[in-house]
């Protein structure tokens, strides 16, 4: 029983297209986020989101948007892909606040732009 | 913003043997948290080690211990009796109360038999 879900795990596109990719825990954490792993193997924060609501949001272009319809989900739309996209995404919750501790990942996405 | 740097790309260690990664951050925060992160190549990102840093006794998890140093603001993970399996990326990261999470730039690990 996976606790922090992803889909697609892996993902290939053109250039131009839009594409989602979902995101579900099931820790009953109310903290989300996605992060992007590129090819030098850094992890950049993207978003997090705490109870349905944006509490982070770094220099991402506008083309990335976030939604979270509930605590448990936390999905990325991408629109119009360019090359430089293509990375490893991955997902990942935890628990708000002091005692709140270490984040919980999922396996990742990987999208490869051609 | 706080930042979290590893100052090495590349660590190699004999098996059995120990090796230190290094890591230091950037905060002018006094309560947060510390973490290991492990990345083998299946690219799971598995926790390692944590710490509190309103703790002062140094975490330990079997043959993965930290030196925590938070007046100098480093974090350094030792792995005793390194093993084939510990090959993999590690990652230092900085989370603070309000649940923003930082991570270095990641050591790569190379273990040889």
């Amino acid at each position: 029983d996976t606790a922090v879900s992803q889909t697609p795990k892996y993902l290939v596109t053109q250039m131009g297209n839009d594409k989602s990719i979902k995101c579900e825990q099931n820790l009953g954490h109310d903290t989300m986020y996605w992060y992007k792993q590129d090819s030098k193997k850094f992890l950049k924060i993207m978003f997090s989101y705490n109870n349905k609501e944006l509490i982070i949001n770094e220099t991402v272009p506008n083309r990335f948007s976030p939604k979270s319809p509930d605590k448990a989900h936390l999905n990325l739309h991408i629109n119009s892909l360019e090359l430089g996209d293509s990375a490893v995404y991955f997902c990942a919750s935890s628990r708000t606040g002091q005692g709140g501790g270490e984040l919980f990942f999922g396996e990742g996405s990987r999208l490869t732009v051609l | 913003a706080q930042t979290v740097t590893q100052s090495q790309p590349e660590m190699s260690v004999q098996e059995a043997e120990t090796v230190t990664l290094s890591c230091t951050y950037d905060t002018s925060e006094s309560d947060y948290y510390l973490f290991w992160y492990k990345q083998p190549p299946s690219r799971q990102m598995i926790l390692v080690i944590r710490q509190e840093a309103y703790k002062q006794q140094n975490a330990t998890e079997n043959r993965f211990s930290v030196n925590f140093q938070k007046a100098a603001k480093s974090f350094s993970l030792k792995i005793s009796d390194s093993q084939l399996g510990d090959a993999a990326m590690y990652f230092c990261a900085y989370r603070t109360y309000n649940n923003d999470m930082r991570f270095g730039a990641g050591t790569r690990l190379t273990v040889k038999p």
